[in-house]
C-alpha cells in the first residue's frame, strides 16, 4: 500500500470547515483513500472513502486531485466532537483481506 | 446492532501471567483484525482472518502470542506470559466489506 503523509496536528475553531490534507505521490491506480477517526479513548470510526472523483457523506466529503496524489478531508462545521485523530490511508480496495495500515494521523484540536 | 465487543474492556495482570483477550464480531462480517495500539508504535495490525481462518499473522510479534478463531462469532487474543512490554490497548475489527467496524479496545496492563 501507498505511505501517506500527514501534519501531525492542527487546529480549527469551532462551526468553522477543517480542512485536513493528505500527501500520497505513489499512490497506484487501484489504490482507494480511506479517512478513518479515532476519539480518545475509542477504537477508529470510519469516515470516508474515494477513488478518483470527489465523494460526500453525512460526515464529511474528500477532494482529491486530478493526479491523485493528495486529497483533503473536509469537515464543513466543525464541532468539539470531531476533535480526534485523523487517519489518511490508502489501499486497494479487494484483496489482502480490506487491510488497513494506519500512519500517525493528524491530531485535529477543534476549539470553542 | 451491537456493534464488535470485546472483552474485557480492561485488564490488570502480572507478568508471566497468561491473559486472554475475546472478541465478538459484527455478525455476517467474514473478516476479523486484531489490532494492537501503543503510544511509540501507533495502531498496529497483529493478524486477521477470514472465514475464521488466519490469513496474515506476520503482524504477531512474537511466539507469547496467539490467535484463534473457533467460529465466526468468536475471536481470541492469547498472550503467554505477559511481558510489560506488552502494554497497550489492542483492538479487534470486524468487516464485510470497505469499511472496517472497530471494537471499544481492551486496555492491558502487565505490572
Amino acid at each position: 500500500d501507498a505511505k501517506t503523509t500527514q501534519p501531525p496536528s492542527m487546529d480549527c475553531a469551532e462551526g468553522r470547515a477543517a480542512n485536513l490534507p493528505c500527501n500520497h505521490s505513489t499512490i497506484s491506480g487501484n489504490e482507494y483513500v480511506y479517512w478513518y477517526r479515532q476519539i480518545h479513548s475509542q477504537g477508529p470510526q470510519y469516515i470516508i472513502h474515494g477513488l478518483k472523483n470527489n465523494e460526500t457523506n453525512e460526515m464529511a466529503s474528500l477532494i482529491i486531485t486530478e493526479d491523485r496524489k493528495s486529497s483533503t478531508l473536509i469537515l464543513p462545521h466543525a464541532t468539539l466532537r470531531d476533535t480526534a485523530v485523523y487517519y489518511c490511508i490508502v489501499r486497494v480496495a479487494y484483496g489482502a483481506g480490506n487491510m488497513l495500515t494506519f500512519g500517525g494521523g493528524t491530531r485535529l484540536m477543534v476549539k470553542p | 446492532d451491537a456493534g464488535v465487543i470485546q472483552s474485557p474492556r480492561h485488564e490488570v495482570t502480572e507478568m508471566g501471567q497468561e491473559v486472554t483477550l475475546r472478541c465478538k464480531p459484527i455478525s455476517g462480517h467474514d473478516y476479523l483484525f486484531w489490532y494492537r495500539q501503543t503510544m511509540m508504535r501507533g495502531l498496529e495490525l497483529l493478524i486477521y482472518f477470514n472465514n475464521n481462518v488466519p490469513i496474515d499473522d506476520s503482524g504477531m510479534p512474537e511466539d507469547r502470542f496467539s490467535a484463534k478463531m473457533p467460529n465466526a462469532s468468536f475471536s481470541t487474543l492469547k498472550i503467554q506470559p505477559s511481558e510489560p512490554r506488552d502494554s497497550a490497548v489492542y483492538f479487534c475489527a470486524s468487516s464485510v466489506g470497505r469499511e472496517q467496524f472497530f471494537g471499544p479496545g481492551t486496555r492491558l496492563t502487565v505490572l
